[in-house]
């Protein structure tokens, strides 16, 4: 049962670099959802998706963009990496909002 | 918005006792919340909610109570054992609204043999 699978699990990248963080879930899930998690702190939501083709803002969306083009993927995307964003962030799906959520591993990223 | 918080940082006992983490909530609309564990490394893992209809509820050795009044939640875990060391976070959500969870700041339970 793979459940939510987060790739890659650990970067380093150079201020103004860009990169994508791949999500994919196969529990036929229409929510998912992109959280950051920086120390001391609980998790903040980035961006989400209610279904295919759609997406939405949430806390904390600036200096992100997020892809849906296939329900089983969710892409979250740095288009100038800045040393901010360094933190580790978890992709979670649902099969809606009141339902529990199901997260990934985590993508462990490194701004220098 | 509004956000969950958690009463303390760190929450010390012994294996064997009972454990209790609590958690309030800011968000009276909100009609959702759920626990979830989270050892070192990994991502959060479910470990049960709750709807705002019901004050309690039960599953494997843990139970939520939910105080609307107050705008309280707790987590009781039974006969804690070392396997329950992680950070514990308390999240709500509302019916009908699209965003995700909102999360507090968690409380690290280490268990002391």
């Amino acid at each position: 049962n793979a459940g939510v699978t987060q790739t890659p699990k650990f970067r380093v990248l150079k201020t103004g670099q860009s990169m994508t963080l791949l999500c994919a879930q196969d529990m036929n899930h229409e929510y998912m959802y992109w959280y950051r998690q920086d120390p001391g702190m609980g998790l903040r939501l980035i961006h989400y998706s209610v279904g295919e083709g759609t997406t939405a803002k949430g806390e904390v969306p600036d200096g992100y963009n997020v892809s849906r083009l296939k329900k089983q993927n969710f892409l979250l995307g740095l288009e100038s990496a800045a040393p901010s964003q360094t933190s580790v962030y978890f992709c979670a799906s649902s099969y809606s909002n009141v339902q529990p959520q199901h997260f990934g591993d985590g993508t462990r990223l490194s701004i220098l | 918005g509004e956000s969950v918080g958690l009463h303390l940082p760190t929450l010390s006992v012994q294996e064997g006792d009972n454990s209790i983490i609590n958690c309030a909530y800011s968000n009276s609309a909100s009609d959702y919340f759920i626990w979830y564990k989270q050892e070192s490394g990994k991502g959060p893992q479910f470990i049960i909610d709750i709807r705002s209809n019901m004050d309690k509820r039960q599953g494997q050795r843990v139970t939520v109570l939910l105080n609307k009044t107050v705008k309280h939640l707790s987590l009781q875990i039974a006969a804690t054992q070392p396997g329950d060391s992680a950070v514990y976070f308390c999240a709500e959500n509302m019916e009908g609204g699209a965003d995700g969870l909102t999360f507090g700041k968690g409380t690290h339970l280490i268990i002391q043999p």
